[in-house]
């Protein structure tokens, strides 16, 4: 079972609507939650990062946190066709030989049209 | 802050040819630096964990004599890829976190290598 899931995929909004990414994980221990964007043949950028249960709010971003049910969210609001992008969910602690290490799910592909 | 660099941004080399990465940290020191992989339209592959002055740590399934890591300062990691072929080529990428109890990672601009 793959430790970080999900759906990739694409997911087509509107220009203005709100976005809305999912990501579910298999290890309980987990305790660090973060969402990057990738651009095609670019590297992962730092959106937001969430520790505790409940929602992060940053700009149009909001991040949702909910440990009982091992869900992660991000909320788009306001989506500009710059937000075309795919969005990767990780999670630290997963099962690799470093404690440190990031588990990435395969992404989300998120396309905005005008 | 928390900028990450990668030289060369890309290369293509024979088959057979080693090829060597750099990975800076620019305004922060990196106790751990990490090495991740990715193949068009797959997600990032931790290949290993690169820990200043010691060994680094390979995940399962990545050969340490290919992929030479070498984190001789707080500021620089290196991956070389030696005898490479045409299944080393990917997207390399590199990242480094801001310790101090912190988890982020940032990551460098990362290295597409095309080995022929």
């Amino acid at each position: 079972q793959k430790e970080v899931e999900q759906n990739s995929g694409p997911l087509s909004v509107p220009e203005g609507a709100i976005a809305s990414l999912n990501c579910t994980y298999s290890d309980r221990g987990s305790q660090s939650f973060f969402w990057y964007r990738q651009y095609s043949g670019k590297s992962p950028e730092l959106i937001m990062f969430i520790y505790s249960n409940g929602d992060k709010e940053d700009g149009r971003f909001t991040a949702q946190l909910n440990k009982a049910s091992q869900y992660v969210s991000l909320l788009i609001r306001d989506s500009q066709p710059s937000d075309s992008a795919t969005y990767l969910c990780a999670v630290k602690g997963g099962r690799t030989n470093s404690g440190y290490a990031l588990n990435f799910g395969k992404g989300t592909s998120l396309l905005v049209t005008p | 802050g928390a900028v990450v660099s990668q030289h060369p941004s890309r290369v293509i080399c024979k088959s057979g040819t080693s090829v060597k990465i750099e990975c800076r940290s620019l305004d922060f020191q990196a106790t751990t630096m990490f090495w991740y992989r990715q193949f068009p339209k797959q997600s990032l592959m931790l290949m290993a964990t690169s820990n200043e002055g010691s060994k680094a740590t390979y995940e399962q399934g990545v050969e340490k004599d290919k992929f030479l890591i070498n984190h001789a300062s707080l500021t620089l990691s290196t991956l070389t890829v030696t005898s490479a072929h045409p299944e080393d080529s990917s997207f390399y990428i590199c990242s480094a976190d801001l310790g101090w109890g912190t988890d982020t990672q940032y990551f460098g601009p990362g290295t597409r290598l095309t080995v022929l």
